[in-house]
């Protein structure tokens, strides 16, 4: 199974800062179609968990453009400019390329 | 409204059975690959379960955690998803959520597992 290592497991930052978040995946994520099925969600307190990033780098939407994803291959990153309190909760790494499909253990973003 | 709403958690106790459902509203359901996933308490997100579209001979795919135990399926006719599990085990207890290919959530059903 794919295992996808995501880091820092918490981050504490300060409204307004960069937070970045990395996910390392256990083999490439390129499917056979040639897109790459990484996504990111966040979870805040209490709710479900809601999709911000598909596909390594395309906004979902509604989800603003501070939220920047990249990455190709194994080593993919989020990037959140000028955090905002809104974007406080447990970030996960998702890969819908292999079966079974897998998510990180989360990232927690919190004020410091 | 599009929605995905999730029923039939409960308690129940270890070796037992339960059966979890979706009902999905305001769009295509036929055209969508559905998935389960779950969360223990105060755990991560763990994929449970994904069942493809007609088109796909609506195969199944499940974690190695789960397979052979639990059994997905859905009613193109009634825009639902079911989650059949048995023999359940105290490391299953948490909340259930159905999503519509991991794009559309819904609030989530809990199950617990405990004698």
């Amino acid at each position: 199974d794919v295992v996808l290592t995501q880091t820092p497991v918490s981050l504490s930052v300060t409204l307004g800062d960069q937070a970045s978040i990395s996910c390392r995946s256990s083999q490439s994520l390129e499917y056979s179609d040639g897109y790459t099925y990484l996504e990111w969600y966040l979870q805040k307190p209490g709710q479900s968990p809601q999709l911000l990033i598909y596909e390594v780098s395309n906004r979902f939407s509604g989800v603003p453009d501070r939220f920047i994803g990249s990455g190709s291959g194994t080593d993919f990153t989020l990037k959140i400019s000028r955090v905002e309190p809104e974007d406080l909760g447990v970030y996960y790494c998702f890969q819908a390329t292999h079966d079974p499909y897998t998510f990180g253990a989360g990232t927690k973003l919190e004020l410091k | 409204a599009v929605q995905l709403v999730e029923s039939g958690g409960g308690l129940v106790q270890p070796k037992e059975s339960l059966k979890i459902s979706c009902a999905a509203s305001g769009f295509t359901f036929s055209n969508a690959a559905m998935y389960w996933v779950r969360q223990a308490p105060g755990k991560g997100l763990e994929w449970v379960a994904r069942i493809r579209t007609k088109p796909n001979n609506y195969a199944t795919y499940y974690a190695d955690s789960v397979k052979g135990r639990f059994t997905i399926s859905r009613d193109d006719s009634k825009s639902m998803v079911y989650l059949q599990m048995d023999n359940l085990k105290t490391e299953d207890t948490a909340m259930y959520y159905c999503t519509e290919a991991a794009i559309l959530w819904g609030q989530g059903t809990l199950v617990t597992v405990s004698s």
